[in-house]
């Protein structure tokens, strides 16, 4: 069993759609938990960063950790075409990340 | 301030070839990081370094090797390369081991 699952997708929404990305988990030691975005051909960058349970919300996106199933999700109000993307969950042991496979999201006009 | 910075964006190399990648960062980051991204197979680590003169293995070494002799440069070397290397190689950096680590645009190498 790998540490962190994530579905691969792809995942195809039209505009203005609800997102659920998912990801879960083996390890309860985990602590701190993210989601990078990365564009074609481009490196990750941090969308969302949380610390044990609970939610979080920037703007349109809202990040949700459930320790006790050991499953996190990354929400995506009204989605834009720009919201296209590779999603990766994250999750830290120690000083090292942890990643998922990513979710290959494309948001239709 | 460039962030992280990676050359060369992508190269070819033949079996059995060497070649480093280089990674440079100009935010004063004490933690530096190599990744390799296969396709569908997310990020693996394959080296990091908490300061100049520091490096440790991390998930998928084997082939590979790293040196940090300053605090902004952590370049990642391949000795022999083989096809099981070609990847998007990709350097991070962080302040320390809870903060956000960055990451460079990455290096596609293909070993034919």
């Amino acid at each position: 069993q790998k540490e962190v699952e994530q579905d691969p997708g792809p995942l195809s929404v039209p505009e203005g759609a609800i997102v659920s990305l998912n990801c879960t988990y083996s390890n309860s030691a985990f602590q701190y938990f993210m989601w990078y975005r990365q564009y074609s051909r481009k490196g990750p960058e941090l969308l969302m960063y949380t610390y044990s349970s609970g939610n979080k919300e920037d703007g349109r996106f809202t990040a949700q950790v459930d320790k006790s199933s050991k499953y996190i999700s990354l929400f995506i109000r009204d989605s834009q075409p720009s919201d296209s993307a590779t999603y990766l969950c994250a999750m830290k042991e120690g000083g090292k990340l942890i990643f998922g496979q990513g979710t290959e999201l494309s948001v239709k006009p | 301030n460039a962030g992280v910075t990676q050359t060369p964006k992508f190269r070819i190399l033949k079996i059995g070839q060497s070649m480093t990648l280089q990674c440079a960062q100009d935010m004063n980051h004490n933690y530096m990081y190599w990744y390799r991204q296969d396709p569908g197979m997310g990020l693996k680590l394959i080296y990091y370094s908490v300061g100049a003169g520091i490096t440790d293995k991390g998930e998928v070494p084997n082939g590979y090797n790293v040196s940090r002799s300053t605090t902004e440069d952590f370049p990642l070397r391949l000795e022999l390369a083989a096809p099981s290397q070609t990847s998007v190689y990709f350097c991070a950096s962080s302040y320390s081991s809870v903060d956000t680590q960055y990451f460079g645009p990455g290096t596609r190498l293909t070993v034919l």
